[in-house]
């Protein structure tokens, strides 16, 4: 069975400054996506970045990018340049061909003025 | 376009009782997946829906059933609500593929006393 683990209950990153969330995950298909999602508190879960497991070259989205490590299983998300308003639950999520999500616990980021 | 609604936001229950949640999706999205969120185990997967007909189940008891109708409309039914199955559910819809981004609605607060 597939497992998404997501190691870091909660992190801290100064505004402007750099932060990876790591995410590692377990699965034998060779074919899936992975996903980054973000839940500020009290509105709805939106996605930050996508990537699928059939491409080499990381996925980036503005101040997002992933390092997405095939071999290792292991897919984090680096939030550069950080703003206040990307305080928020960060969850780990994947995705194949079983048309069912699996979700990390996630991560707690804070943003410190 | 609207985004996805869920019907209703909050829920006070009884144990024993059983309560029957609610989710619209996005217009023209066809596949429609439940989720139970609680702090700590983040989004545990109940079930996908796709053109009225489940795809794919989590590990969850007998207790929890959805459905869906012509219209994409989903709901989802507990019975013999436990203390346990307090949690936030939210419901997600999209196209139906794998690498598809999920849309999530705000949730239904659900407390079992």
């Amino acid at each position: 069975a597939q497992t998404v683990t997501q190691s870091q209950p909660e992190m801290s990153v100064q505004e402007a400054e750099t932060v990876t969330l790591s995410c590692t995950y377990d699965t034998s298909e060779s074919d899936y996506y992975l996903f980054w999602y973000k839940q500020p508190p009290s509105r709805q879960m939106i996605l930050v970045i996508r990537q699928e497991a059939y491409k080499q070259q990381n996925a980036t989205e503005n101040r997002f990018s992933v390092n997405f490590q095939k071999a290792a299983k292991s897919f984090s998300l680096k939030i550069s340049d950080s703003q206040l308003g990307d305080a928020a639950m960060y969850f780990c999520a994947y995705s194949s061909g079983t048309y069912k999500y699996i979700f990390g616990t996630g991560t707690r980021l804070k943003v410190l003025a | 376009k609207a985004g996805v609604t869920q019907t209703p936001r909050y829920l006070i229950k009884t144990r024993g009782q059983q309560v029957t949640l609610s989710c619209s999706p996005i217009s023209g999205h066809r596949s429609v997946s439940w989720y139970q969120q609680t702090p700590g185990q983040g989004l545990q997967f109940l079930f996908e829906y796709f053109s009225e007909t489940q795809r794919n189940k989590g590990n969850f008891p007998g207790r929890f059933s959805g459905r869906q109708f012509s219209n994409s409309r989903s709901e989802m039914n507990v019975s013999t609500l436990e203390l346990g199955d307090s949690a936030l559910y939210l419901c997600a819809s999209s196209w139906g593929r794998s690498s598809d981004e999920q849309y999530f609605g705000p949730g239904t607060r659900l407390t079992v006393t």
